[in-house]
């Protein structure tokens, strides 16, 4: 089945540097990649997600890459603020583009990021 | 988005009793709905996926007879953790995706066995 690893597993920025976190998938057949937003005792948020027909896709002070061939993407916020402080979880999805109902999404481990005032 | 609602949000219960947590999609039909378990500071790992009217199709290593999950409708999901045992204490969350939809979370249920 599709392993997706994620790295760092924590980062601490000064408030207005950027963060960057990255995951890599095993299964070449992933073809949606989400990323979430978890706040302490609270469900993950959907933040940002990309499909493999695109190689990068921005809002806002949020951006995601993908590199299909490496099988990586990677989740780049600038301009960071105290309110950016969470975990994000990355997440892969094997199944087919269109439909994309029933297709079960891996995590990767979370990265916990913290922001400096 | 769509909203999905999980009950209870919290529950303490004895151990070897059996205890019910519900998923419900508010606004939209799920078509399928995941479960997770979240240990603290850890990832959320996929325990089953159902589709509403058929059985559930659970993660290698879940013990299916202990963990029942039923999708009777397209807007509800029930998990129930049988003959529960300290061992089970986690934080079980659920998603509800629909046709062509992003995966929407539940709140979460924090289960504590004493």
């Amino acid at each position: 089945g599709e392993n997706v690893e994620q790295h760092p597993s924590t980062l601490s920025v000064q408030e207005g540097d950027s963060a960057v976190i990255k995951c890599t998938y095993s299964d070449s057949a992933s073809n949606y990649f989400p990323w979430y937003k978890q706040e302490l005792g609270k469900r993950p948020q959907l933040i940002i997600d990309i499909r493999s027909n695109v190689g990068e896709k921005k809002d806002q002070r949020i951006a995601v890459t993908l590199n299909k061939t490496a099988k990586h993407f990677s989740l780049h916020i600038t301009e960071t603020q105290p309110e950016d402080s969470a975990v994000y979880f990355c997440a892969a999805s094997i199944g087919r583009m269109i439909k994309a109902a029933g297709n079960k999404l891996t995590f990767g481990g979370g990265t916990r990021v913290l922001v400096k005032p | 988005g769509a909203v999905v609602s999980q009950h209870p949000s919290w529950v303490i219960c004895k151990s070897g009793t059996s205890v019910k947590i519900e998923c419900r999609s508010l606004d939209f039909q799920a078509t399928t709905m995941f479960w997770y378990r979240q240990f603290p500071k850890q990832s959320l790992m996929l325990m089953a996926t159902s589709n509403e009217g058929s059985k559930a199709t659970y993660e290698q290593g879940v013990e299916k007879d202990k963990f029942l999950i039923n999708h009777a409708s397209l807007t509800l999901s029930t998990l129930t953790v049988t003959s529960a045992h300290p061992e089970d204490s986690s934080f079980y969350i659920c998603s509800a995706r629909g046709e062509n939809t992003e995966a929407f979370f539940g709140q979460g249920t924090r289960l504590t066995v004493v």
